[in-house]
């Protein structure tokens, strides 16, 4: 069995500030985990992902994750917040090559 | 290399009607999935196919059959729609190696 968790369906920052989403996960096996980014009336797009290599992982347009096996978890982070990062982001989870499993989401809204 | 497609864009279904909704990726990949996006409850998978000629139930099956039609294509469908089932559904494939998803631009139904 695997399930995800985000903490916050909501995140304010401002531009320019530190983005942190939280991520908590379940897994009965080593898991692979995923986040993604959702903008308006879009699909989703892949941002980073672990896959049991690294254990902190860069992704696309400035975002990093941590893959903590003790607090099982695997936050999100940016260091300064833009604009355009407006969007909502899942955190998802898989235990091999089959299911995959998404979090409730998190909506990050950037203020000027 | 268009990705995944999906089709139609936009759907309105009376209760009781019947539809189907299509998908097709362009990527070689193996697995592909289906899955639904309501406000507050992030991706719920509904069915997915690890390979050409199998299917698989997700968290919420019911209402729904799918088809694995090839290694391309693999359908959705809705034998009597439920105003219950007004959602944006999400296509995805998945790639072996990376295991990263790659998902089709939704479909938005409302069922009335």
């Amino acid at each position: 069995a695997q399930s995800v968790t985000q903490l916050g369906s909501h995140v304010s920052v401002s531009e320019g500030a530190l983005v942190l989403l939280r991520c908590n996960y379940s897994s009965s096996v080593p898991p692979y985990l995923f986040w993604y980014v959702q903008y308006p009336n879009q699909g989703l797009q892949l941002l980073l992902k672990y896959t049991s290599a690294a254990t902190l992982v860069k992704g696309i347009n400035g975002f990093e994750a941590e893959f903590k096996k003790s607090e099982t978890s695997f936050h999100l982070t940016k260091p300064s917040a833009h604009m355009s990062d407006a969007a909502e982001y899942f955190c998802a989870v898989s235990g091999g090559y089959q299911k995959v499993t998404f979090g409730t989401g998190t909506k990050l809204q950037v203020i000027p | 290399n268009a990705g995944v497609t999906q089709t139609p864009k936009f759907q309105v279904l009376k209760t009781g009607q019947s539809m189907t909704l299509q998908c097709a990726q362009d990527m070689n990949h193996n697995s592909m999935y289906w899955y639904r996006q309501d406000p507050g409850m992030g991706l719920r998978l509904i069915y997915y196919s690890a390979s050409e000629g199998t299917t698989d139930k997700g968290e919420v099956p019911n209402g729904y059959n799918v088809s694995r039609l090839n290694k391309r294509e693999f359908s959705l469908r809705l034998e009597s729609a439920a105003p219950s089932q007004t959602s944006v559904y999400f296509c995805a494939s998945r790639d072996r190696t990376t295991y990263e998803q790659y998902f089709g631009p939704g479909t938005r139904l409302t069922v009335t």
